[in-house]
């Protein structure tokens, strides 16, 4: 199974709050798993990413933390701004393979001010 | 440090027609995939070069077709297009000596009437 399930769809949080995004993934062939943030009409960009040798993994305001064993990991944005409102996807690769990211479908993000 | 680049940035055809979309990569970058992302969801793994030699491909019929050049730019051709091949197309590009890391274009919009 090469799918990776992510939630909410939507969601919508106070400037200030903590914003939770969730994936889930069936193939233990992963080992690479990405977050990308895209806003409207532009490429999706790199946020941060992590292995599964470790079960987070903080950069800023961003955390990412992983449960192997559930095959689970999720993107927490701490003290989430206005300027944060975009499309967050979730993704994981296979390194062993072509370098091919499998995608969530996205949640889209708004931080009222 | 130039990132990657897309060009033509919109495109509209119409059914039955071929199109090509090119590709800059990250200089450093010796890995160029593409990808397909239809409206409100995750971008689609269509097929990675490297070497200038096809090295994985998803789920996509054969009429989607690339090439990669000594320069590492890539073209991606589409032949006999369909309406559901309106989407936006990413090209990312990585090195196969650094991290998983891949960095993504900013697409092509591609309309197909």
């Amino acid at each position: 199974q090469q799918q990776v399930k992510q939630s909410p769809q939507s969601l919508i949080v106070q400037k200030g709050g903590i914003s939770i995004i969730n994936c889930a993934y069936e193939n233990t062939a992963f080992d690479y798993f990405p977050w990308y943030q895209q806003f409207p009409g532009k490429g999706p960009a790199l946020l941060i990413a992590i292995r599964p040798d470790v079960s987070e993994k903080k950069e800023g305001r961003f955390t990412i933390s992983f449960n192997k064993s559930a095959k689970q990991f999720s993107l927490h944005i701490m003290d989430s701004q206005p300027g944060d409102s975009a499309t967050y996807f979730c993704a994981a690769e296979n390194s062993g393979s072509a370098r091919q990211l499998t995608f969530g479908s996205g949640t889209q993000l708004t931080v009222l001010p | 440090e130039t990132g990657v680049t897309q060009s033509p940035t919109h495109l509209i055809k119409t059914r039955g027609q071929q199109v090509t979309l090119r590709c800059s990569s990250q200089s450093g970058h010796n890995t160029v995939s593409w990808y397909q992302q239809a409206l409100g969801q995750g971008p689609q793994f269509i097929f990675q070069y490297y070497r200038e030699e096809e090295n994985g491909r998803g789920n996509f019929p054969p009429r989607f077709s690339g090439l990669q050049f000594p320069n590492y730019s890539s073209e991606l051709n589409v032949n006999a297009l369909e309406l559901d091949d309106s989407a936006l197309y990413l090209c990312a590009s990585s090195s196969r000596t650094g991290g998983n890391e891949q960095f993504f274009g900013p697409g092509t919009r591609l309309t197909v009437l």
